[in-house]
């Protein structure tokens, strides 16, 4: 399949350990924030979304969290497991309300150690 | 439920040859469209988006251009494919005012 994310940084983690993958953002005027996880050959699959108003939400296994006042962007992955090795990334709207445009990170690519 | 497809699934192609790659999306109406090419190791770059027939804005001058014959049909094509238009094309749809994105399988291009 595609080979996406040759050089991405890579965070390894061992089965059933929780993952944090982070993400920094740049444009205060972004008030969405999504995650994708994306494997090999495969497009991206929406994981969790986040509003500005809030700082927190939390999916099945899965936790964003969103820090403001440093602009930087968070998932945590509870009892990692074989099936979340993928490339993950972030995004957000810049303020967009026009197009409804995403502005994609470089992603970051999950290993899961069995 | 909603599905997005998209063909072919991968393409081999000369330079100079023409392009035409197709997405079609089932069970919602008036989607906004999107194409995005990926490059090994990158992240996703916005190549055109679509939020009604015939309304096509683009976001990368390129070789490469975009139609929206129907509502659920978004076509990526080109008249002569360069070494650099290879790639991993997606395509995507939103409903209405959401942000939340939803990605095809994505089309692996190669130009030879």
């Amino acid at each position: 399949g595609e080979s996406v994310g040759l050089h991405l940084p890579t965070l390894s983690v061992q089965e059933g350990d929780n993952s944090i993958i982070n993400c920094a953002y740049s444009n205060s005027a972004s008030d969405y924030f999504i995650w994708y996880k994306q494997e090999s050959g495969k497009g991206p699959q929406f994981i969790i979304d986040i509003r500005s108003n809030m700082d927190k939400r939390q999916g099945q296994r899965v936790t964003v969290l969103l820090n403001k006042t440093v602009k930087h962007l968070s998932l945590q992955i509870a009892a990692t497991q074989p099936g979340d090795s993928a490339v993950y990334f972030c995004a957000e709207n810049k303020g967009d309300t026009g197009r409804r445009a995403l502005t994609f990170g470089s992603g970051t690519r999950l290993q899961v150690q069995p | 439920s909603q599905t997005i497809h998209q063909w072919p699934a991968t393409l081999v192609q000369p330079v100079g040859s023409p392009l035409s790659l197709e997405c079609t999306v089932e069970g919602t109406s008036n989607p906004n469209l999107y194409w995005y090419r990926q490059a090994a190791g990158r992240g996703l770059q916005l190549l055109f988006y679509s939020v009604g027939i015939g309304q096509i804005s683009s976001e990368v001058p390129q070789n490469l251009s975009a139609s929206r014959p129907q509502d659920r049909q978004f076509i990526l094509s080109s008249k002569k494919l360069l070494l650099s238009d290879s790639g991993f094309y997606l395509c995507a749809w939103s409903v209405g005012f959401e942000y939340a994105q939803y990605f095809g399988p994505g089309t692996r291009l190669t130009v030879t």
